[in-house]
C-alpha cells in the first residue's frame, strides 16, 4: 500500500494564480481531510469528506474548494492564491471517525509559497 | 468548548534524559486523546491514543502517556531520550460534536548530545 500520497511536494505561486493540490489514498478510507500547518498554530482543518460526493467545511475553508468524485481522490483547489495561503498542506484519511478507534493517516505534505 | 494546550513550544533534553511533554485539555465529556509525532519534512503519525480503556497508555518507540482526569492532563513521557526522538509532537482531542480532531500547537523536542 502506498498509503496517502500528495503531489506536488513543493510549489511556488504568484498572487492570484490558481492550482490544485492532489491527494490520493489506497486504503479504502471513507473519510478524507485537508489541513494546513502554520508555525505555532498546530493543524487547522480546511475541508473534509465522509465519502464520495460528500464534502463539508472545516474551520478555515475560505479561498479553498474541494470535491470528492471517487473514494480514493480528494483534490484541494486554491481559487486565487494569496500570500496568507503560504503554508504546509497535509491530506489525511481514515475510516469514518469512531471515537474509540480513530486514527488518521497523513500524507507527506505540500509546501506552498505564494509570492 | 473543547481545547488542547501544549506547554512549551520547544523542549530541550540531553540524550539519555527523561522526556516530558505536557498536554492539558478541556472537555465537558470524557475525552479521547491522541499524541502524534512529526519527523522533519514528513507527515504526522500516531504515537499513542487514550480511549478510556486504561489511564496509562503505551505507544511506539518507548513513549507512554498517562491520563489524569483530576488534572485534565495527558502528558507524554519517555524514560531515556534518543537522538532519533527529535521531532515535533502534537496532542489532540476528539471534538465531541463531530468527531473532528482539535489540535494543540505542537512541541518541538530537541535532543542534545
Amino acid at each position: 500500500n502506498a498509503g496517502v500520497t500528495q503531489t506536488p511536494k513543493f510549489q511556488v505561486l504568484k498572487t492570484g494564480q490558481s492550482m490544485t493540490l492532489q491527494c490520493a489514498q489506497d486504503m479504502n478510507h471513507e473519510y478524507m481531510s485537508w489541513y494546513r500547518q502554520d508555525p505555532g498554530m498546530g493543524l487547522r482543518l480546511i475541508h473534509y469528506s465522509v465519502g464520495a460526493g460528500i464534502t463539508d467545511q472545516g474551520e478555515v475553508p475560505n479561498g479553498y474548494n474541494v470535491s470528492r468524485s471517487t473514494t480514493e481522490d480528494f483534490p484541494l483547489r486554491l481559487l486565487s492564491a494569496a500570500p496568507s495561503q503560504t503554508s504546509v498542506y497535509f491530506c489525511a484519511s481514515s475510516h469514518i471517525p469512531i471515537r474509540d478507534s480513530y486514527e488518521q493517516y497523513f500524507g507527506p505534505g505540500t509546501r506552498l509559497t505564494v509570492t | 468548548a473543547q481545547s488542547v494546550t501544549q506547554l512549551g513550544s520547544h523542549v530541550s533534553v540531553s540524550e539519555g534524559a527523561l522526556v516530558l511533554l505536557r498536554c492539558n485539555y478541556s472537555s465537558s465529556v470524557p475525552p479521547y486523546l491522541f499524541w502524534y509525532v512529526q519527523y522533519p519534512n514528513q507527515g504526522l503519525q500516531l504515537l499513542l491514543k487514550y480511549t478510556s480503556a486504561a489511564t496509562l497508555v503505551k505507544g511506539i518507540n518507548g513513549f507512554e502517556a498517562e491520563f489524569k482526569k483530576s488534572e485534565t492532563s495527558f502528558h507524554l513521557t519517555k524514560p531515556s531520550a534518543h537522538m532519533s526522538d527529535a521531532a515535533e509532537y502534537f496532542c489532540a482531542v476528539v471534538r465531541d460534536s463531530n468527531y473532528q480532531l482539535i489540535w494543540g500547537a505542537g512541541t518541538k523536542l530537541i535532543i542534545k548530545p
